[in-house]
């Protein structure tokens, strides 16, 4: 149980172009998920909690409208890069806050941008 | 231990061996802590949480110690097998705050050799 998918495991694109990346919550529904960003060799960075039916609650210094965060189902947020640029490239992981509030993490994607 | 700094700590220990991986936390409001063990290129995996009513907790060859007095976590790992390497995270969240954020620590790199 407590299953978190997330997808693509990996993208490559061009500068200027935006991605999305999605997170599922399979076997269980989460009214909020965490999308982090993680370098190498380095920490977990909370970027923003995304709440059901409701707006993202940014970290501050992340912007919004660069990172845009829509959570419309209880099993479902996607993170979208928009204009995507090299220093965008990063390991991005999403979780779910489920049972016991324990959060459970995706796989996460590995964004390269050229 | 962790410490901060883009230098992740490391531990290597003999297969066998017992492994002890410190965390020292910050936020002396702090009551929930967890465990996640991240394998290279994957999302973090929940281990053992320990609230801070309690001092220890014991799961399946881990075992979370918490020392409130002196703000310090410590994740004992018995008999460590090459399957146990990875980075190992402490976090902690305060569970009166909003949306039950975490905060991550810098994690520590086992290499178990065998």
């Amino acid at each position: 149980g407590a299953v978190v998918s997330q997808h693509p495991s990996w993208v490559i694109c061009k500068s200027g172009t935006s991605v999305k990346i999605e997170c599922r919550s399979l076997d269980f529904q989460a009214t909020t998920m965490f999308w982090y960003r993680q370098f190498p060799k380095q920490s977990l960075m909370l970027m923003a909690t995304s709440n059901e039916g409701s707006k993202a609650t940014y970290e501050q210094g992340v912007e919004k409208d660069k990172f845009l965060i829509n959570h419309a189902s209880l099993t479902l947020s996607t993170l979208t890069v928009t204009s995507a640029h090299p220093e965008d490239s990063s390991f991005y992981i999403c979780s779910a806050r489920g049972a016991l509030n324990i959060q459970y993490f995706g796989a996460g994607t590995r964004l390269s941008v050229l | 231990g962790e410490s901060v700094g883009l230098h992740l700590p490391t531990l290597s220990v003999q297969e066998g061996d017992n492994s002890i991986i410190n965390c020292a936390y910050s936020n002396s409001a702090s009551d929930y802590f967890i465990w996640y063990k991240q394998e290279s290129g994957k999302g973090p995996q929940f281990i053992i949480d320990i609230r801070s009513n309690m001092d220890k907790r014991q799961g399946q060859r881990v075992t979370v110690l918490l020392n409130k007095t002196v703000k310090h976590l410590s994740l004992q790992i018995a008999a460590t097998q090459p399957g146990d390497s990875a980075v190992y995270f402490c976090a902690e969240n305060e569970s009166g705050g909003s949306n039950y954020k975490l905060t991550f620590g810098k994690g520590t790199l086992l290499t178990v050799n065998p």
